[in-house]
């Protein structure tokens, strides 16, 4: 079972930015948050990991709470390409990927 | 950074007949391999991984089997495919800290 709650799905004005949180309420210490995102008929692409502290990178930003137990993934200029599913997961050897949120960039 | 190759991109098989997808990594040396399985409209579920040449782990009960015959080499099968088995296969590599890359899948239909 997925230990991340989503929600299903979030529409966002393309140029705007999309905030998509995630919910990760039994976190371990060790444990790594990472977003990945499938566009449509093609394998998950990764975005970004974080532990503790905030991360960004050439596509997106991460904000982790402190208590560790949601985070939110920001892409700061959404366009229509963006479009795709986002999946919150909680690091290991083994990733359990859920049903992840839809987002739609609209223009 | 690595680059995951796997064939063929689409296949339609008959029920009954074998299977043999093949996934193989480049970029990378010693990494954990995945199979994925994505049903249409569904999220992925793991299927096997491996943390070195002959070392298998399957997480779910099902008619298909891996295996792994050189470090970067990773092969989904199976005896005799079921209906079910029709879906996205998708094979990942680890890189680091366990960020996995993916490959761009299989396309199954099973008839």
């Amino acid at each position: 079972d997925a230990k991340t709650t989503q929600p299903p799905s979030m529409d966002c004005a393309e140029g705007r930015a999309a905030n998509l949180p995630c919910n990760h309420s039994t976190i371990s210490g060790n444990e790594y948050v990472y977003w990945y995102r499938q566009i449509h008929s093609q394998g998950p692409q990764y975005i970004i990991h974080g532990l503790k502290n905030n991360e960004t990178n050439e596509m997106a930003s991460l904000i982790i709470t402190e208590d560790r137990k949601s985070s939110t993934l920001i892409l700061p200029h959404a366009t229509l390409r963006d479009t795709a599913v986002y999946y919150c997961i909680l690091g290991g050897n083994k990733l359990v990927f859920g049903a992840g949120t839809i987002l739609r960039v609209k223009s | 950074s690595q680059t995951i190759h796997q064939w063929p991109a689409t296949l339609v098989q008959p029920v009954g007949s074998p299977l043999s997808l093949e996934c193989t990594v480049e970029g990378t040396s010693n990494p954990n391999l995945y199979w994925y399985r994505q049903a249409a409209g569904r999220g992925l579920q793991l299927l096997f991984y491996s943390v070195g040449i002959g070392q298998i782990s399957s997480e779910v009960p099902q008619n298909l089997s891996a295996s792994r015959p050189q470090d970067r080499q990773f092969i989904l099968s199976s005896k005799k495919l079921l209906l079910s088995d029709s879906g996205f296969y998708l094979c990942a590599s680890t890189e680091g800290r366990e960020t996995q890359y993916f490959g761009p899948g299989t396309r199954l239909l099973v008839l």
